[in-house]
């Protein structure tokens, strides 16, 4: 079955550690989007992707990176320096502009 | 710069009860409009979209209609159901989202 895949579903971090989120896509989409989701607000932009070896930031890529080395594959790495980073993140692609399908999300919690 | 703004919630509504959920934009160009929906501890789905002015997008008896002349894209359904019940996004293209409804429908 196609779709995109995140994983972990539940993250916990400790303060001043560096933390991988994976999002995986078997679409043969060419961009893919990072999102961050807190509690009673929509959906920001984190970074994206149009094209492999290429990202631009979103609204709030401060503290944030990404890499995408292969099509299928767009991992966020939530670094040290992201000062809030408990939160809900969420992985979509899509071809142009027709549709975005997310995944299911990875709740990131710091302890 | 582009902007989505939604109509604030909660909304509760009984059963079988009218819905609209505001949703106004502000962009260059003429982007597509989105409708999406997320049921508890999920991602989002796709529910409806359309891509250019006076379109109508509609799914399970959800419809909103992309309104040029207002920057509107509102969403209606005439007849709820309990399993309706979930947070709904209106989206400029990908780049931007309102902050979200939250729709309770009781029995």
């Amino acid at each position: 079955d196609g779709g995109i895949t995140q994983s972990p579903k539940y993250l916990f971090r400790k303060e001043g550690q560096n933390v991988t989120l994976s999002c995986e896509q078997n679409l043969n989409h060419d961009a893919m989007y990072w999102y961050r989701q807190d509690p009673g607000q929509g959906l920001r932009l984190i970074y994206y992707s149009q094209i492999v070896n290429d990202f631009q930031k979103g609204d709030i890529a401060e503290g944030y990176s990404v890499s995408r080395e292969k099509k299928e594959s767009f991992p966020l790495t939530v670094t040290s320096a992201q000062k809030n980073p408990t939160a809900f993140y969420l992985c979509a692609s899509s071809i142009g502009t027709v549709d975005a399908f997310f995944g299911q999300g990875t709740r990131l919690t710091v302890v | 710069g582009d902007s989505v703004t939604q109509m604030e919630g909660p909304v509760t509504l009984s059963e079988e009860a009218f819905l609209t959920i505001n949703c106004t934009y502000t962009a260059t160009g003429y982007p597509s409009l989105f409708w999406y929906v997320q049921y508890p501890g999920e991602g989002l789905q796709l529910l409806l979209k359309a891509t250019k002015a006076d379109d109508k997008g509609s799914n399970k008896g959800f419809e909103a209609t992309y309104r040029k002349e207002t920057t509107s894209f509102h969403l209606e359904k005439g007849s709820v159901q309990v399993s309706d019940s979930a947070v709904y996004f209106c989206a400029l293209s990908f780049m931007r989202f309102g902050a979200g409804t939250r729709l309770t429908v009781k029995p």
